[in-house]
């Protein structure tokens, strides 16, 4: 079975801080995302990354940032926490496109982040 | 440009009878279309995905799927709901031949009724 863990599934955080949160998947997995969750909002796409030390922004990229040094693990960072970074954090990793983009994404069971 | 429309944010259902959850998509090209579940503080579990061929997919707990070119719709079905089925249901779409990511309609809260 597919498995993609984070960090965390909860985390309280002061506004100004620097968060990170870390994701990890052990099926050698090529394509990595980050989104966030808000009710009503479904699920927003944060930042991507196709292969290590790639990224690519997606919906709502500003006030975060990524990396992924190694294949397995993608890291999003919230360079100063502000109270409208409260959310749910929700990573998920898939093939690489060589599957011509049918692939499925798997998801980690999320980050509920609270700033205060 | 795609995108996906939930048009309901709630569904109610009585045990036993069939459910339906409505989606419908928009792309350039050809769609890959996806649903997933998500129970109370998890994360989203994948349920089934339309790629090609037979227009109705079947796909985990019983759920299945009915891809409509025409109707640009995908609507998620199940002959006889459980109350275990309560869940929010997302919708996703990615266009192909293509490099984009998928994007996820709204979310549809299903609620199964004793």
């Amino acid at each position: 079975d597919v498995k993609v863990t984070q960090s965390s599934r909860y985390l309280v955080k002061r506004t100004g801080e620097k968060v990170f949160l870390e994701c990890v998947q052990d099926m050698d997995h090529e394509n990595m995302f980050w989104y966030r969750q808000d009710p009503g909002l479904g699920l927003r796409l944060i930042y991507f990354s196709y292969d290590v030390k790639m990224k690519e922004k997606g919906d709502i990229p500003e006030g975060y940032s990524v990396s992924r040094e190694k294949k397995e693990r993608f890291s999003l960072i919230l360079e100063s926490a502000s109270t409208n970074q409260t959310s749910m954090y929700l990573c998920a990793s898939s093939f690489s496109h060589g599957t011509g983009g049918a692939e499925t994404q798997y998801f980690g069971p999320g980050t509920r982040l609270l700033v205060l | 440009a795609q995108s996906v429309a939930q048009p309901e944010d709630q569904v109610n259902v009585a045990e036993g009878n069939p459910l339906t959850v409505k989606c419908t998509y928009s792309v350039s090209g050809n769609p890959y279309l996806f649903w997933y579940v998500q129970y109370p503080n998890r994360g989203l579990q994948f349920l089934l995905k339309y790629i090609t061929g037979d227009n109705l997919v079947k796909g985990s707990y019983g759920f299945e799927a009915e891809f409509n070119k025409s109707q640009t719709s995908f609507h998620l079905k199940k002959p006889s709901a459980l109350v275990s089925d309560s869940a929010l249901y997302f919708c996703a779409v990615r266009a192909y031949p293509g490099n984009t990511p998928l994007v996820f309609g709204k979310g549809t809260r299903l609620s199964v009724i004793a």
